[in-house]
């Protein structure tokens, strides 16, 4: 089925430990991008790519990493956990222009 | 900050009866989403807003776009338990970043 493919679903880490969210999708989206979803904050966007070999920062970049180097992968880098990173994430891929957005089924990460 | 303001944050209503849901932005809106997510689920898109005075339907749920299209508001008749869960606007504001409201918590009591 086409869509987006978010893994994993639950992750708990230790502060300090490195980890990587994955997002794949199969409808040649060039627009993807992640964001965390916290009590009360609705959804932050953290980092996006407008194409492969794009990205820049969104509202709450800082302590994330991202690389585009295909259409399809967009992951994101966790370089040493934080508890402050304990939070759902969402990634999400839109197609060119003004269109729906599909989101990945999310990823709860709980670093103690 | 919040591109997107989203109100109110929660909604208790009895079942049957009708609400609204507002979406607000400082800035044109170049398309607008509506949302609904399941407590622990993933998000499940409702409906998308393009132009100004916009105004589309899905069962029991409206959502329309203002003609300066700054606002957005999601009604729903006659709520019913199912409609419970968290629901949020998103939107493109720039051309380029999609951001999202706060979402508003909805509690349907049978």
């Amino acid at each position: 089925n086409a869509g987006v493919t978010q893994t994993p679903k639950f992750q708990v880490l230790k502060t300090g430990q490195s980890m990587t969210l994955q997002c794949a999708q199969d409808m040649n989206h060039e627009y993807m991008s992640w964001y965390r979803q916290d009590p009360g904050m609705g959804l932050r966007l953290i980092h996006y790519s407008v194409g492969a070999g794009i990205t820049d920062q969104g509202e709450v970049p800082n302590g994330y990493n991202v690389s585009r180097s295909t259409t399809e992968d967009f992951p994101l880098r966790l370089l040493s956990a934080a508890p402050s990173q304990t939070s759902v994430y969402f990634c999400a891929s839109i197609s060119g222009g003004v269109a729906e957005a599909f989101f990945g089924q999310g990823t709860r990460l709980t670093v103690v | 900050s919040q591109e997107l303001e989203q109100s109110p944050q929660s909604l208790i209503v009895q079942e049957g009866k009708n609400l609204t849901i507002n979406c607000t932005s400082s800035k044109t809106l170049y398309g607008l989403y509506w949302y609904k997510q399941k407590y622990g689920e993933g998000l499940i898109f409702l409906m998308m807003l393009q132009k100004g005075g916009e105004e589309k339907s899905h069962e029991k749920i409206t959502a329309k776009l203002d003609e300066k299209k700054q606002q957005s508001s999601l009604h729903i008749t006659a709520s019913q338990p199912s409609h419970a869960g968290i629901y949020l606007c998103g939107a493109d504001t720039t051309g380029n970043q999609f951001y999202f409201g706060t979402g508003t918590s909805l509690t349907v009591i049978p």
